[in-house]
């Protein structure tokens, strides 16, 4: 069974549509993350929501919203996309308390 | 916050020989240091971990090392074989955080 899955995995669209991607962990983690890469591999964090809660919130703009419906579940839906949007998006689980990170596979959103 | 420096950002080495991988970083509150390994077109995956308490700490080939007064660690891969050609990613995390704060990564690079 795949511990943190996350569909699609690939996502091309046209720039200002909204797309939504969806995260779901199997583990029993109670945080979840949302981090995106892009081209040069940087890996930066987005949100992160610890049962529910969100309690990390970058700098992101407020087009990317994130929705957690239950622990297990951490949603990234993002409005009026735009070219820099493109990039890998990776959610992630972790136990909490300096755990490590669980990844899912991965999203590549490509905005054309 | 926390800032994590890792170099080098490429690394060739012949099979067989040793590869280190050098991180940094600038919050003294960190207490959790994981290393990631990311194959092309995968998601990173969990190879390593050190906590503060610990100076070192060896798995089969794989080792890492961690000064906390000088707030830097290492990872080191003896008898690197071509498999280990991936990109690496230190991360630091500041106690009581659930920020995971990652390196910009070393292409490492195993010639047969």
């Amino acid at each position: 069974d795949t511990a943190v899955s996350q569909t699609p995995k690939y996502l091309v669209t046209q720039m200002g549509n909204d797309k939504s991607i969806k995260c779901e962990q199997n583990l029993g983690h109670d945080t979840m993350y949302w981090y995106k890469q892009d081209s040069k591999k940087f890996l930066k964090i987005m949100f992160s929501y610890n049962n529910k809660e969100l309690i990390i919130n970058e700098t992101v703009p407020n087009r990317f919203s994130p929705k957690s419906p239950d622990k297990a579940h951490l949603n990234l839906h993002i409005n009026s996309l735009e070219l820099g949007d493109s990039a890998v998006y990776f959610c992630a689980s972790s136990p909490g308390a300096g755990g490590g990170y669980t990844f899912g596979s991965g999203t590549r959103l490509t905005v054309v | 916050g926390e800032n994590v420096e890792q170099h080098p950002s490429t690394l060739s080495v012949q099979e067989g020989d040793s590869a280190v991988i050098k991180c940094t970083y600038s919050d003294s509150a960190s207490n959790y240091f994981p290393w990631y390994k990311q194959e092309l077109g995968k998601r990173p995956q969990l190879i390593i971990d050190i906590r503060s308490n610990v100076g070192e700490k060896k798995d089969q080939r794989i080792a890492v090392t961690l000064n906390k007064t000088a707030k830097h660690f290492s990872l080191h891969i003896t008898e690197t074989q071509p498999e280990d050609s991936a990109v690496y990613f230190c991360a630091g995390l500041r106690g009581g955080s659930e920020k995971l704060v990652f390196g910009k990564g070393t292409k490492l690079t195993v010639n047969p």
